[in-house]
């Protein structure tokens, strides 16, 4: 258990709808980050949060935003979803922001039908 | 545009032997670099990392090499043993504020066969 939780492990969907994946972070880690991992791609970095502001972007999707609550925990919504978003996401959390180090929850499974 | 390829998809070897997993780079602002496991139904868990300012580091049977003139960085597991059977993914990381961002690559399947 790498202390970073994610839920829900899997869920399936249709196109068009909204879902939100929920991260809780390693206790004392400020930072959250949201990778997403298709089908032979590797990690896309999508986007970090420290201590509940956003801190850098990356290949995030205008369909896709997400936050960090004040009591760190992070949640990511997708929204419009396409068969193309199926994917594992992932969420890492680190103690401070541009961490080399990162601890890896174990992903949702997301799959849109 | 990949920044980072790990361009063997797959590599078996046999238990007690040298497994050499190799990462190729284009960004010559990365400073820091990293590799990760992954077992199935898993998330990535840290392995080992090397900083750009320096060419080798070693923990027990992980090595990991940097050439940079090459923009290129391998990691050496001896000697192989069954439960490093994984999905090893490669990454590297440029900026430390707005600018940061820690790019992986697609990964390679390490199958070590007893």
């Amino acid at each position: 258990d790498s202390g970073v939780t994610q839920t829900p492990k899997h869920l399936i969907t249709a196109t068009g709808q909204r879902v939100t994946l929920r991260c809780s972070p390693r206790s004392g880690d400020l930072s959250v980050y949201w990778y997403q991992q298709s089908l032979d791609q590797g990690l896309q970095f999508l986007i970090q949060y420290y201590n509940g502001e956003e801190r850098a972007k990356g290949n995030i999707l205008e369909r896709f935003s997400a936050q960090q609550f004040p009591d760190l925990h992070s949640e990511l919504n997708l929204s419009s979803l396409e068969l193309g978003d199926s994917a594992l996401y992932f969420c890492a959390s680190s103690v401070g922001f541009g961490a080399n180090v990162l601890t890896f929850g174990a992903g949702s499974r997301l799959t849109v039908l | 545009d990949q920044q980072v390829k790990q361009n063997s998809p797959s590599l078996s070897v046999q238990e007690g032997r040298i497994s050499i997993l190799n990462c190729d780079y284009t960004n010559s602002m990365f400073d820091y670099f990293l590799w990760y496991k992954k077992y199935p139904a898993e998330g990535p868990t840290f392995l080992i990392s090397i900083s750009s300012i320096k060419d080798k580091n070693e923990d027990g049977r992980f090595t990991v090499f940097l050439n940079k003139s090459a923009k290129h960085l391998s990691l050496h597991i001896v000697p192989s043993q069954p439960g490093d059977s994984a999905v090893y993914f490669c990454a590297a990381k440029v900026g430390g504020g707005s600018n940061y961002k820690l790019t992986f690559g697609k990964g390679t399947l390490l199958t070590v066969n007893p």
